[in-house]
């Protein structure tokens, strides 16, 4: 079965230093897709980056990156440089299958980033 | 501008009575999909759908019914709401071209409900 796991409830980071959000996954289907998501206090949901599972690259977008290892069943956002406008709770989640098409999406339980000036 | 919408954004009610939560899309997404948000336990999908006509259940889609007979439109159902259901509600919608554009799914504002 599908499982995400985020292990940090809570983080706390200072202004332009790099930050890396743990998260690790589980699934026996060998095509799946892992997202990062953004939700501000403000309640929006805002997609970061996403990687999938036969891509030879770590998916960057700006000052994300997504460090992925495969054979360990992890995906971790880095921020590179983090600012006061990334305190916010993140999201790692999976989908099963090759397209979105035709599958489940399961978020891991979030990690909440608090970057201190 | 393209966007999903949900009404409504703030909603009290009693348990038992019945209630809609309509959810809208005008990109041309095949794929929509229904959350809750609950503290700790992050999103959790109630149903998806990947065509009109075409709807599949998430992990907790007990008390929730949906339908799809337009593309745009994604209505999230609740017979007999309990308290229990008192949640943050999301709906999205994606399209399916596959890469990382066919995997962004954007999401509505929310809808906060509460079952009295």
């Amino acid at each position: 079965a599908q499982k995400i796991t985020q292990t940090q409830p809570g983080m706390f980071v200072q202004e332009k230093e790099a930050v890396t959000l743990d998260c690790t996954y589980d699934t026996s289907d060998p095509s799946y897709g892992l997202f990062w998501y953004k939700q501000p206090s403000s309640g929006e949901m805002i997609f970061l980056i996403y990687q999938g599972s036969y891509d030879q690259q770590n998916a960057t977008e700006g000052r994300y990156s997504l460090n992925f290892q495969k054979a360990r069943k992890s995906a971790n956002l880095v921020i590179s440089a983090s600012q006061l406008g990334d305190s916010a709770m993140y999201f790692c989640a999976m989908r099963e299958g090759r397209y979105s098409s035709a599958s489940k999406i399961i978020f891991g339980s979030g990690t909440r980033l608090s970057i201190r000036p | 501008e393209a966007q999903v919408t949900q009404n409504p954004r703030y909603l009290i009610t009693v348990t038992g009575k019945k209630l809609t939560v309509t959810c809208s899309q005008n990109m041309n997404h095949e794929y929509m999909s229904w959350y809750r948000q609950d503290p700790g336990l992050g999103l959790r999908q109630i149903y998806y759908s990947m065509n009109v006509e075409v709807t599949d259940k998430g992990d907790v889609p007990e008390g929730y019914k949906v339908s799809r007979k337009e593309k745009r439109n994604f209505p999230l159902i609740l017979e007999s709401p309990s308290p229990n259901q008192t949640s943050l509600y999301f709906c999205a919608s994606s399209p399916t071209s596959g890469g990382a554009k066919g995997e962004t799914q954007y999401f509505g504002p929310g809808t906060r409900l509460l079952v009295l």
